[in-house]
């Protein structure tokens, strides 16, 4: 059973440019959140996705969009990076929106790191 | 989601108890307490998570304090790999929910 799978696994753009990062869940969930995690710091919540919505959102600016698909895979886009954005993104699956279960546990992919120059 | 503080770095000797403490002091009645961890380069991983009872799984146990204000978690023989951060989240749910509020953990070193 394949976990969480990102891609690509590293990344470097120049500022001012834009990046798509890709997400496919683990198998039977639907649910799809992002992070993004600056070195020395914990993972800051960016979005959730379910039924191809966003549902849940952190403090972060328009620039960064997302979208899930039918078989539920997401992307994460980021427009006109800044330096600040270099990062590591995580891509966290999960089962069923809307479930506040204490069982409903995300499952983290290992991340793609951005690099902007 | 409540806050929580944890000590930023503690060491354990492999083969002993690694108990990792964290305060939780205005968590709400109907919020949980979980524990990720991350290994370096790794995304964060599930371990384990509570309400007022103590919890064990096969990863830890989870001790929280009958007020509910902090907890500690054991891992009751550490290993080289259990080396990582180590984060304590006050939560509605485990994040299917709603996103996980992550703060800067606890980087706990197993030394040989």
């Amino acid at each position: 059973d394949a976990g969480v799978t990102q891609s690509p696994t590293h990344l470097i753009k120049t500022r001012g440019q834009q990046v798509t990062l890709r997400c496919s869940p683990k198998s039977g969930h639907d649910t799809v959140s992002w992070y993004q995690q600056a070195l020395g710091q914990g993972p800051q919540f960016i979005f959730q996705y379910y039924e191809e919505e966003e549902r849940q959102r952190g403090n972060f600016p328009d620039r960064f969009s997302g979208h899930q698909f039918p078989n539920y895979s997401s992307e994460l886009n980021v427009n006109a990076l800044l330096l600040g954005d270099s990062a590591l993104y995580l891509c966290a699956s999960s089962q069923g929106l809307g479930l506040f279960l204490a069982k409903n546990i995300q499952y983290f992919g290992a991340g793609t790191r951005l690099s902007v120059l | 989601d409540a806050k929580t503080t944890q000590p930023p770095s503690m060491d354990c000797a492999e083969g002993r108890a690694a108990n990792l403490p964290c305060n939780h002091s205005t968590i709400s009645g109907n919020e949980y307490v979980y524990w990720y961890r991350q290994i370096h380069s790794q995304g964060p991983q599930y371990i384990i998570h509570g309400l007022k009872n103590n919890e064990t799984n096969e990863m830890a146990s989870l001790i929280i304090t009958e007020d509910r204000k902090s907890s500690t978690l054991i891992l009751p023989h550490a290993t080289l790999r259990d080396t990582a951060v180590y984060y304590c989240i006050a939560s509605y749910s485990g994040g299917g929910a709603d996103g996980l509020t992550f703060g800067k953990g606890t980087h706990l070193i197993i030394q040989p």
